[in-house]
């Protein structure tokens, strides 16, 4: 049980595109979700915190028009990186929860390369 | 403030000896306390969680960990190493508290010399 998805598990796109990526709660229903950014042989950086049907809260220092985070349902949230550059390749982790202070479950992660 | 510290940002052990990786907190409250394990471009699976209940938490793939209070500690430790075991270890802090976010460790790369 628990179990979380990501897709795509790895994309390449073009400097200027934007970029979509998919975390859905496979067998339970997440009112909150995570989305993680980490840089090679670093730890997880919290981007954002989403409920469903409300605006995500964005953690300091992330852009949010520039990382545009949905949770439409109780089984998936979307970030989309709008106008890529290359300083954006990175790993991005997603996670969900039943409730904020609680266990989390991750998503395989997404590997964007930007060129 | 709550904070989570991996004392060891590398640890190198023999195959078929002990691991220990050493994790301290701090916390104001009650936390509930995890160890996340990553290969290599894998997202983070969990290997055990500690949430007020027994002290010593029995995890997935033969690891363990004891939470002493008293040292502000959830050090993870097996018995013995695998070739498989090499990865990187995140130890996680989620304060009690309906506010407060997960706290993640900087992590810790284990290393099996055959």
């Amino acid at each position: 049980g628990a179990v979380v998805s990501q897709h795509p598990s790895w994309v390449i796109c073009k400097s200027g595109t934007s970029v979509k990526i998919e975390c859905r709660s496979l067998d339970f229903q997440a009112t909150t979700m995570f989305w993680y950014r980490q840089f090679p042989k670093q730890s997880l950086m919290l981007m954002a915190t989403s409920n469903e049907g409300s605006k995500a809260t964005y953690e300091q220092g992330v852009e949010k028009d520039k990382f545009l985070i949905n949770h439409a349902s109780l089984t998936l949230s979307t970030l989309t990186v709008t106008s890529a550059h290359p300083e954006d390749s990175s790993f991005y982790i997603c996670s969900a929860s039943t409730q904020v202070a609680y266990e989390q479950y991750f998503g395989p992660g997404t590997r964007l390369t930007v060129t | 403030a709550q904070s989570v510290t991996q004392l060891d940002s590398h640890v190198s052990v023999s195959e078929g000896t002990p691991v220990l990786l050493r994790c301290n907190y701090s916390s104001s409250y009650s936390p509930s306390l995890f160890w996340y394990v990553q290969h290599p471009n894998k997202g983070l699976q969990l290997l055990l969680k500690y949430t007020s209940a027994a002290t010593l938490v029995k995890g997935i793939n033969g690891f363990e960990a004891e939470f002493k209070k008293s040292e502000t500690s959830f050090h993870l430790t097996k018995p013995s190493a695998h070739m498989s075991d090499a990865a990187e270890y995140f130890c996680v802090v989620i304060p009690y508290s309906s506010a407060s976010k997960i706290i993640f460790g900087s992590g810790t790369r284990l290393s099996i010399r055959p």
